[in-house]
């Protein structure tokens, strides 16, 4: 089974900030990786697919990159509504045969 | 635009089955490539992958849950359903129907259910 890890846990920054977000898998994963946003009470968003292609009507502002174990999701100037958690996921091959979602960084406002 | 709704009971006793049904509007659950997940998070914790259905019919699940998931299609009701067999506390989670072609693209709201007696 691919574990997925994330750091940090919490990323404490102020509004104009960069946020670089980080997911290593435990195993290759190619490209099949995913950046999702989550905000109190509400579902979570899908931003980023394949590592680096942004989901319909993400702003420019969000980014991924990386392949194989190590990735990562940058923020290139925090928004006020960017405050949230964001949770990378794996789906193994394709058709899809498997889901794991890593634990999730905080990004709150310092 | 695919929406997605949730229902089901919100309270489900211990050792029972917690049923949850999902309606596809904006779209159909037989759409070429598109599969239906279930994915459900604890009271402040993080996100779980349960499993989903593929418009073909067929199943994956979560090696975790598997011998207590089924996941079905109900294609003349444009829906797709949950049933999670011996229920416990730590079963206590929202509940979130999604849907996509390669990730989860479109999400209920998600209801809580909570297995208390």
């Amino acid at each position: 089974e691919i574990v997925l890890t994330q750091s940090p846990a919490t990323l404490s920054l102020s509004p104009g900030e960069r946020a670089t977000l980080s997911c290593r898998a435990s195993q290759s994963v190619s490209n099949y990786l995913a950046w999702y946003q989550q905000k109190p009470g509400q579902a979570p968003r899908l931003l980023i697919y394949d590592a680096s292609n942004r989901a319909t009507g993400i702003p420019a502002r969000f980014s991924g990159s990386g392949f194989g174990t190590d990735f990562t999701l940058t923020i290139s100037s925090l928004e006020p509504e960017d405050f949230a958690v964001y949770y990378c996921q794996q789906r193994s091959n394709w058709p899809p045969e498997l889901f794991t979602f890593g634990p999730g960084t905080k990004v709150d406002i310092k | 635009q695919v929406q997605l709704q949730e229902s089901g009971p919100g309270l489900v006793k211990p050792s029972e089955t917690l049923s949850l049904t999902c309606t596809v509007s904006g779209g159909s659950v037989t759409s070429g490539s598109y599969y239906w997940s279930w994915i459900r998070q604890p009271p402040g914790k993080g996100l779980e992958w349960i499993g989903c259905i593929y418009y073909s019919g067929s199943t994956k699940y979560n090696p975790s849950l598997k011998s207590r998931v089924t996941i079905s299609v109900d294609t003349s009701k444009n829906q797709f359903s949950l049933k999670l067999n011996s229920v416990a506390a730590a079963d206590t989670a929202v509940y979130y129907c999604a849907g996509g072609i390669g990730y989860q693209d479109y999400w209920g709201q998600g209801p809580l259910v909570t297995v208390s007696s």
